[in-house]
Protein backbone atom coordinates (compact mmCIF):
# COMPACT_ATOMS: atom_id res chain seq x y z
CA UNK A 1 0.00 0.00 0.00
CA UNK A 2 0.94 3.11 -1.03
CA UNK A 3 2.24 5.72 1.78
CA UNK A 4 1.68 9.53 1.99
CA UNK A 5 2.04 11.86 4.52
CA UNK A 6 1.04 15.03 5.36
CA UNK A 7 2.40 17.81 8.21
CA UNK A 8 0.98 19.41 9.60
CA UNK A 9 -2.50 17.16 10.22
CA UNK A 10 -3.87 21.26 11.47
CA UNK A 11 -2.76 24.59 11.07
CA UNK A 12 -4.13 28.01 12.18
CA UNK A 13 -2.64 31.23 10.82
CA UNK A 14 -3.68 34.60 10.44
CA UNK A 15 -4.90 36.50 6.97
CA UNK A 16 -1.83 37.53 5.65
CA UNK A 17 0.17 35.12 6.79
CA UNK A 18 2.92 32.34 5.33
CA UNK A 19 1.87 28.63 5.48
CA UNK A 20 3.39 25.69 3.81
CA UNK A 21 2.19 22.18 3.78
CA UNK A 22 4.42 19.41 3.50
CA UNK A 23 4.10 16.15 2.04
CA UNK A 24 6.41 12.84 1.29
CA UNK A 25 5.54 9.39 -0.41
CA UNK A 26 7.98 6.49 -0.41
CA UNK A 27 6.92 4.70 -3.47
CA UNK A 28 9.10 6.40 -6.25
CA UNK A 29 5.36 7.72 -7.77
CA UNK A 30 6.37 10.12 -10.27
CA UNK A 31 3.09 12.16 -10.15
CA UNK A 32 2.10 14.18 -6.86
CA UNK A 33 -0.54 16.49 -6.47
CA UNK A 34 -2.61 19.00 -4.30
CA UNK A 35 -6.01 19.36 -3.92
CA UNK A 36 -8.43 21.42 -1.81
CA UNK A 37 -11.67 19.70 -0.37
CA UNK A 38 -14.48 22.10 -0.01
CA UNK A 39 -18.24 21.55 1.05
CA UNK A 40 -20.05 22.17 -1.93
CA UNK A 41 -17.17 21.70 -4.48
CA UNK A 42 -15.67 18.19 -3.91
CA UNK A 43 -11.66 18.04 -4.82
CA UNK A 44 -10.04 20.76 -6.50
CA UNK A 45 -6.96 20.36 -7.80
CA UNK A 46 -4.42 23.14 -6.97
CA UNK A 47 -0.92 21.92 -8.47
CA UNK A 48 0.40 18.70 -9.32
CA UNK A 49 4.35 17.35 -10.29
CA UNK A 50 5.60 14.67 -12.44
CA UNK A 51 8.96 14.97 -10.97
CA UNK A 52 11.87 17.03 -9.49
CA UNK A 53 11.37 20.13 -10.43
CA UNK A 54 8.35 20.35 -12.45
CA UNK A 55 5.36 21.83 -11.17
CA UNK A 56 2.37 21.91 -13.30
CA UNK A 57 -0.84 24.25 -12.61
CA UNK A 58 -4.47 23.03 -11.39
CA UNK A 59 -7.72 24.12 -11.86
CA UNK A 60 -7.85 26.40 -8.93
CA UNK A 61 -4.09 27.65 -8.60
CA UNK A 62 -4.44 31.83 -7.57
CA UNK A 63 -2.54 32.04 -4.00
CA UNK A 64 -0.59 29.18 -3.92
CA UNK A 65 2.80 27.99 -5.08
CA UNK A 66 4.60 24.51 -4.68
CA UNK A 67 7.83 23.07 -5.27
CA UNK A 68 9.19 19.74 -5.95
CA UNK A 69 11.97 19.48 -4.13
CA UNK A 70 12.90 15.36 -4.93
CA UNK A 71 10.89 12.36 -6.10
CA UNK A 72 9.62 12.21 -2.56
CA UNK A 73 8.38 15.71 -1.44
CA UNK A 74 5.88 17.82 -2.86
CA UNK A 75 5.58 21.33 -0.67
CA UNK A 76 2.12 23.92 -0.73
CA UNK A 77 3.25 27.67 0.25
CA UNK A 78 0.54 30.09 0.71
CA UNK A 79 1.88 32.94 0.85
CA UNK A 80 0.24 35.73 1.85
CA UNK A 81 -2.77 33.40 3.07
CA UNK A 82 -6.65 34.94 3.14
CA UNK A 83 -9.82 33.74 4.45
CA UNK A 84 -10.82 32.10 1.72
CA UNK A 85 -8.03 29.51 1.85
CA UNK A 86 -9.48 27.80 4.73
CA UNK A 87 -9.70 24.29 3.38
CA UNK A 88 -8.97 20.95 4.10
CA UNK A 89 -5.89 20.18 1.40
CA UNK A 90 -5.15 16.88 0.45
CA UNK A 91 -1.83 15.77 -1.20
CA UNK A 92 -2.17 12.21 -3.57
CA UNK A 93 0.94 10.43 -5.54
CA UNK A 94 -0.09 8.36 -8.67
CA UNK A 95 2.21 5.62 -10.82
CA UNK A 96 0.96 7.11 -13.66
CA UNK A 97 2.12 4.03 -15.96
CA UNK A 98 0.26 1.45 -13.87
CA UNK A 99 -3.83 2.10 -13.36
CA UNK A 100 -3.66 5.55 -12.52
CA UNK A 101 -4.49 5.20 -8.63
CA UNK A 102 -4.32 8.63 -6.80
CA UNK A 103 -3.07 7.80 -2.85
CA UNK A 104 -4.24 10.29 -0.44
CA UNK A 105 -2.28 10.95 2.50
CA UNK A 106 -4.69 11.56 5.69
CA UNK A 107 -5.36 15.67 5.21
CA UNK A 108 -4.15 19.16 6.54
CA UNK A 109 -7.08 21.20 7.92
CA UNK A 110 -6.32 24.38 7.62
CA UNK A 111 -7.97 27.34 9.49
CA UNK A 112 -6.75 31.60 8.05
CA UNK A 113 -8.50 33.15 10.59
CA UNK B 1 -12.82 21.30 -19.35
CA UNK B 2 -14.71 18.30 -18.03
CA UNK B 3 -17.52 18.29 -15.01
CA UNK B 4 -18.60 15.61 -13.26
CA UNK B 5 -21.90 16.31 -11.67
CA UNK B 6 -22.99 13.90 -8.85
CA UNK B 7 -26.71 13.45 -8.25
CA UNK B 8 -26.97 12.22 -4.42
CA UNK B 9 -25.21 14.79 -1.79
CA UNK B 10 -26.44 12.37 0.74
CA UNK B 11 -27.73 8.79 0.79
CA UNK B 12 -29.64 6.61 3.70
CA UNK B 13 -30.30 3.03 3.35
CA UNK B 14 -30.87 -0.33 5.31
CA UNK B 15 -27.67 -2.33 6.05
CA UNK B 16 -28.38 -5.27 3.85
CA UNK B 17 -30.02 -3.28 0.93
CA UNK B 18 -28.58 -1.75 -2.11
CA UNK B 19 -26.91 1.48 -2.52
CA UNK B 20 -26.84 3.43 -6.22
CA UNK B 21 -24.83 6.30 -6.56
CA UNK B 22 -25.01 8.10 -9.94
CA UNK B 23 -22.92 10.50 -11.40
CA UNK B 24 -22.61 11.79 -15.47
CA UNK B 25 -19.50 13.70 -17.18
CA UNK B 26 -19.70 16.08 -20.13
CA UNK B 27 -16.98 15.25 -22.54
CA UNK B 28 -17.24 12.20 -24.66
CA UNK B 29 -13.12 11.80 -24.35
CA UNK B 30 -13.65 10.69 -20.86
CA UNK B 31 -12.28 7.50 -20.52
CA UNK B 32 -11.60 6.51 -17.17
CA UNK B 33 -13.86 6.52 -14.28
CA UNK B 34 -12.47 5.80 -10.58
CA UNK B 35 -14.94 6.03 -7.65
CA UNK B 36 -13.00 6.89 -4.15
CA UNK B 37 -14.02 6.25 -0.46
CA UNK B 38 -13.28 8.81 2.10
CA UNK B 39 -14.28 7.42 5.52
CA UNK B 40 -14.12 9.89 8.73
CA UNK B 41 -11.47 11.93 9.07
CA UNK B 42 -9.14 10.16 6.77
CA UNK B 43 -8.00 10.66 3.25
CA UNK B 44 -9.49 9.33 0.48
CA UNK B 45 -8.66 5.51 -0.85
CA UNK B 46 -9.47 3.92 -4.06
CA UNK B 47 -12.55 1.49 -4.34
CA UNK B 48 -13.22 0.57 -7.72
CA UNK B 49 -12.66 1.70 -11.43
CA UNK B 50 -14.25 1.08 -15.32
CA UNK B 51 -12.59 2.16 -18.39
CA UNK B 52 -14.50 2.68 -21.41
CA UNK B 53 -13.78 0.20 -23.30
CA UNK B 54 -16.17 -2.12 -20.58
CA UNK B 55 -19.69 -1.23 -19.39
CA UNK B 56 -19.97 -3.20 -16.02
CA UNK B 57 -17.20 -4.15 -13.79
CA UNK B 58 -17.74 -5.85 -10.18
CA UNK B 59 -15.60 -6.46 -7.08
CA UNK B 60 -17.14 -8.36 -4.76
CA UNK B 61 -20.23 -6.36 -3.36
CA UNK B 62 -19.20 -3.41 -5.98
CA UNK B 63 -20.60 -2.86 -9.33
CA UNK B 64 -19.96 -0.32 -11.52
CA UNK B 65 -21.91 0.18 -14.80
CA UNK B 66 -21.23 2.71 -17.27
CA UNK B 67 -23.45 3.75 -20.18
CA UNK B 68 -21.41 5.88 -22.25
CA UNK B 69 -24.53 7.04 -24.73
CA UNK B 70 -25.83 8.61 -21.59
CA UNK B 71 -22.13 9.82 -20.25
CA UNK B 72 -23.48 8.56 -16.81
CA UNK B 73 -21.48 5.96 -14.42
CA UNK B 74 -22.97 4.56 -11.12
CA UNK B 75 -21.81 2.32 -8.11
CA UNK B 76 -24.05 0.10 -6.69
CA UNK B 77 -22.88 -1.32 -3.47
CA UNK B 78 -24.84 -4.70 -2.35
CA UNK B 79 -25.62 -6.01 0.77
CA UNK B 80 -24.46 -3.08 2.25
CA UNK B 81 -22.60 -3.29 5.86
CA UNK B 82 -22.42 -0.18 8.59
CA UNK B 83 -18.58 0.12 7.38
CA UNK B 84 -19.97 0.98 4.05
CA UNK B 85 -20.68 4.52 5.67
CA UNK B 86 -18.08 7.06 3.73
CA UNK B 87 -18.25 9.61 1.39
CA UNK B 88 -18.12 8.32 -2.13
CA UNK B 89 -16.09 10.64 -5.16
CA UNK B 90 -16.53 9.73 -8.61
CA UNK B 91 -14.34 11.04 -10.81
CA UNK B 92 -12.81 10.86 -14.74
CA UNK B 93 -9.96 11.83 -16.68
CA UNK B 94 -9.06 10.80 -20.10
CA UNK B 95 -6.79 8.76 -21.28
CA UNK B 96 -2.81 9.70 -20.45
CA UNK B 97 -3.81 12.64 -18.66
CA UNK B 98 -2.84 13.70 -15.40
CA UNK B 99 -5.58 15.78 -13.90
CA UNK B 100 -8.92 13.85 -12.31
CA UNK B 101 -12.53 15.58 -12.41
CA UNK B 102 -13.92 14.68 -9.49
CA UNK B 103 -17.82 15.21 -8.32
CA UNK B 104 -18.50 16.90 -4.97
CA UNK B 105 -19.02 13.74 -3.06
CA UNK B 106 -22.27 11.17 -1.60
CA UNK B 107 -22.65 10.95 1.71
CA UNK B 108 -23.81 7.44 2.38
CA UNK B 109 -25.00 6.20 5.67
CA UNK B 110 -26.29 2.50 6.50
CA UNK B 111 -28.64 2.05 8.99
CA UNK B 112 -28.04 -0.91 10.85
Amino acid sequence: EAAVTQSPRNKVTVTGGNVTLSCRQTNSHNYMYWYRQDTGHGLRLIHYSYGAGNLQIGDVPDGYKATRTTQEDFFLLLELASPSQTSLYFCASSDWGSQNTLYFGAGTRLSVL
Amino acid sequence: GEKVEQHESTLSVREGDSAVINCTYTDTASSYFPWYKQEAGKGLHFVIDIRSNVDRKQSQRLIVLLDKKAKRFSLHITATQPEDSAIYFCAATYTGYQNFYFGKGTSLTVIP
